[in-house]
This record gives C-alpha cells, structure tokens and sequence, in this order.
C-alpha cells in the first residue's frame, strides 16, 4: 500500500473557476503534511504546510486536512492559467518524508 | 538568497564509472534529503541526514552512498552507476520544528542518464 495516494489526473478548470485536488494518506501516525507546486522540469515548491485538523488559507490557496479520514486537499480558488503544474502531497511521519506521485492540473484560458 | 544548490545539473556518464553530486544549502538547516524523481513513481527519498554525522536510508538506497561531514553540505555519490539509476535528483533541506521537520526546500535538480 503506498504512503500516499493521488489522482494522477488530469484535471482540467477553466480560469477562475475552484480546482480541487485530493489526497490520502496509509499510515495515522503521520504528521505533517504539505502541498507543492512542480512545473515540468523544475523542482518542487511549497504551497502551503498544514499540520493539525481544519482548514488553512494563504491566498488562493486553501488546504484541508481531516485526521480521521486520513485525507488532505487543496483548493485553489480563481484558478488561473499560470496555475497548471503538477500538484504533489506528500506526508512526514517522524524523519522521512512521502510523496504521492502527483496531480496534473491543467487551467483553461 | 537563501537556497539549495546542486551541481552538476546535467550529467551523463557511464556504467560504472563513480561520480558525486554535490548539494549545499546557505540556511543552516539540520535535515538534508535527497530523492530522485521518475515518471509513475513520483518523488523518493534516497537517503537523509538529521545533522552532521548522521544519516539514515530512505526507501530507495541501494547503489547510492552519503555523507554529511559538514552542516552545510550532503554529497550523493555513486560508487558504480548502472542505467536504472538514470533519473532526475533533487536535494532537499529543513528546518526542525516542534520535535519534527518543517517543509522542505528543494534545490534545482540534477538530470542524470546513465549508459
């Protein structure tokens, strides 16, 4: 079973619209948890780190994150084209970190 | 500018001949990583290092050796590189926070084809 899990996509919202890309996670003892942001051929950028229940805003961006159901999310709201990249969610559960294979995000002008 | 550098960014090299990819970071983090990213599989952790002298494996470290002699830097070295370790190479560092790690900054990565 992998640590975590991603709709490989890809997802496609026309701008402005609210793009939601999903994540679960295999192991509760898990506990930090992030989202980036990778273009192709570049590295991987953070987005946003959430790390107990609820959700947390910056911007745009909104992640969720529910213990329970071993599952995050990110909402971006007024997607814009600038956005389409590929999404990664990866987890820390005490020294190593996990990382879903990615959500391909596609906005539409 | 606070980063994360590797060198080189392009490599291609061999089968079985060694070579090493350097990483520095300039923000004196305790954790230094390092992953390599292929298609399908996403990112995997190689191995890491919580601090000077101490490093552990990830899930994927056979065929890679490191050290971690100074805070600063986290060499990747491959002593006999074969073709299924053709891939592209992140480093990644963090900061500790509340007994863990906070979010990784990841250097610009390093395209490796082996032949």
């Amino acid at each position: 079973q992998k640590e975590v899990e991603q709709n490989s996509g890809p997802l496609s919202v026309p701008e402005g619209a609210i793009a939601s890309l999903n994540c679960t996670y295999s192991d509760r003892g898990s506990q930090s948890f992030f989202w980036y942001r990778q273009y192709s051929g570049k590295s991987p950028e953070l987005i946003m780190s959430i790390y107990s229940n609820g959700d947390k805003e910056d911007g745009r961006f909104t992640a969720q994150l529910n213990k329970a159901s071993q599952y995050v999310s990110l909402l971006i709201r007024d997607s814009q084209p600038s956005d389409s990249a590929t999404y990664l969610c990866a987890v820390r559960r005490r020294d190593q970190f996990y990382f879903g294979t990615g959500t391909s995000l596609t906005v539409i002008p | 500018e606070a980063q994360v550098t590797q060198n080189p960014r392009y490599l291609i090299t061999v089968t079985g001949k060694k070579l090493t990819v350097t990483c520095s970071q300039n923000m004196n983090h305790e954790y230094m990583s390092w992953y390599r990213q292929d298609p399908g599989l996403g990112l995997r952790q190689i191995y890491y290092s919580m601090n000077v002298e101490v490093t552990d494996k990830g899930d994927v470290p056979e065929g890679y050796k490191v050290s971690r002699k100074e805070k600063r830097n986290f060499p990747l070295i491959l002593e006999s590189p074969s073709p299924n370790q053709t891939s592209l190479y992140f480093c990644a560092s963090s900061l500790s926070f509340g007994g863990g790690w906070n979010e990784q900054y990841f250097g610009p990565g390093t395209r490796l084809t082996v032949t």
